[in-house]
């Protein structure tokens, strides 16, 4: 099992709709989890922390489940500026090198 | 307010050239790190550095070599450029505390030919 897994996508949503999409670690000690996002040709910018109990900021919700080892992202009322990837982010500890990156799922709007 | 800066935004190199990126941080984090990404591939760490002199081995360290002279500034050199190494990479730091997101330079697009 590959430690940060995420369906590539794309995902093609329309406008205005919501849209989820999870990620899976396989490392159960892992400690800290954050959404990127990344913009074609750009450097990845965080998007939001992933806190035990979840989070909201704005129309995006993240959400923790320790015991099936998942987060997810909820996108609520998708504007064409969310077009995007956006990487799943997993830390396993207080080291420096223990960050683990998924491949990102791609996400479209359609107008 | 810069954050990380890397140097240059672009490069074309020949096979058996050397050269030396440069990453510049001016939030006072401690922890500074070299990634590069590939189509399909993700983001896979190269080297990284918890402090001034200080540096270990990532992912993928072969054909790169790092230097952590002074606290804001991270180097990675290619001694001896392969296309293998056509890639965009990718400069971040961050604080100490574990939970605290990196954050990222701009890239740097390497092509060698």
């Amino acid at each position: 099992r590959k430690e940060v897994e995420q369906d590539p996508g794309p995902f093609n949503v329309p406008e205005g709709a919501t849209v989820a999409f999870n990620c899976t670690y396989s490392n159960s000690a892992s400690q800290s989890f954050f959404w990127y996002r990344q913009d074609c040709r750009k450097e990845p910018k965080l998007l939001m922390s992933v806190y035990s109990s979840g989070n909201e900021d704005g129309r995006f919700t993240a959400q923790l489940n320790r015991a099936s080892q998942y987060i997810s992202l909820l996108i609520r009322d998708s504007k064409l500026s969310d077009s995007a990837t956006y990487l799943c982010v997993v830390k396993r500890g207080g080291g420096a090198d223990g960050l683990t990156f998924g491949k990102g799922t791609h996400l479209i709007i359609q107008p | 307010n810069a954050g990380v800066t890397q140097t240059p935004k672009f490069r074309v190199l020949k096979t058996g050239q050397s050269m030396t990126l440069l990453c510049a941080q001016d939030m006072n984090h401690e922890y500074m790190y070299w990634y590069r990404q590939d189509p399909g591939m993700g983001l896979r760490l190269i080297h990284y550095s918890v402090g001034e002199g200080t540096t270990a081995k990532g992912e993928v360290p072969d054909g790169y070599n790092v230097s952590r002279l002074k606290k804001q500034n991270f180097l990675l050199g290619l001694e001896s450029a392969a296309p293998s190494q056509t890639s965009v990479y990718f400069c971040a730091s961050s604080p100490v505390s574990s939970n605290q997101p990196q954050h990222f330079g701009d890239g740097t697009r390497l092509s060698i030919l």
